[in-house]
């Protein structure tokens, strides 16, 4: 069972570059999301989709870029990467209500802008 | 704002001791709270949740407790097991707001063998 698959799992990238983080889960679940994880700060949410074809912006929205062309995929986008986005990027999925708060996280992508 | 937030940052037990973790909350209309266990280089994995009508709820090995009163929610962990070693959020789904969490920070809880 892989659940949620993230790539890479680790990436060093050069100031203004572009780059894309995958996602992909093999639950069905229909809400995919987004969050950093920086020491000192927990989770924060960038961008959510509660379905395939939408999506919405979460708390740390700015610099970022989602889409969710299928159930499946949920790509993050930096379409310009800058060293604040230097941090742990953790993709997660959710099935059906009720909303009980039980999120099926993946491994974690390490990013770090230089 | 609203927020979640822990009262200790570092906790260190002896083996086969229990462990509490405290949380403290402040928005009030969250409808469940819920308990992550992070391992090192892993991903956070769902523990327990507890809807907001209720003061209490066991799992295995786990107890979470919600005192609305005071705003406050606290995870006990029986018999600690170096495999209880990690790091535990507590988290809040505001009413109406799917499944977006709100994280606190975040506890280590290291076991002494």
């Amino acid at each position: 069972i892989a659940g949620i698959t993230q790539a890479p799992t680790s990436q060093i990238l050069a100031a203004g570059r572009r780059m894309t983080l995958r996602c992909t889960q093999d639950m069905r679940h229909n809400a995919m999301y987004w969050y950093r994880q920086d020491l000192g700060l927990g989770l924060r949410l960038i961008h959510y989709s509660n379905t395939a074809g939408t999506t919405g912006k979460g708390e740390v929205p700015d610099g970022y870029s989602v889409s969710r062309a299928n159930t499946d995929d949920f790509p993050l986008t930096l379409a310009s990467a800058v060293p604040s986005q230097t941090s742990v990027y953790f993709c997660a999925s959710s099935g059906a209500p009720p909303n009980t708060g039980e999120l099926f996280f993946g491994e974690g992508s390490r990013l770090t802008v230089l | 704002g609203e927020s979640v937030g822990l009262h200790l940052p570092t906790l260190s037990v002896q083996e086969g001791d229990n462990s509490i973790i405290n949380c403290a909350y402040s928005n009030s209309a969250s409808d469940y709270f819920i308990w992550y266990k992070q391992e090192s280089g892993k991903g956070p994995q769902f523990i327990i949740d507890i809807r907001s009508n209720m003061d209490k709820r066991q799992g295995q090995r786990v107890t979470v407790l919600l005192n609305k009163t005071v705003k406050h929610l606290s995870l006990q962990i029986a018999a600690t097991q170096p495999g209880d070693s990690a790091v535990y959020f507590c988290a809040e789904n505001p009413h109406d707001a799917g499944n977006m969490l709100t994280f606190g920070g975040g506890t280590r809880l290291m076991v002494k063998p």
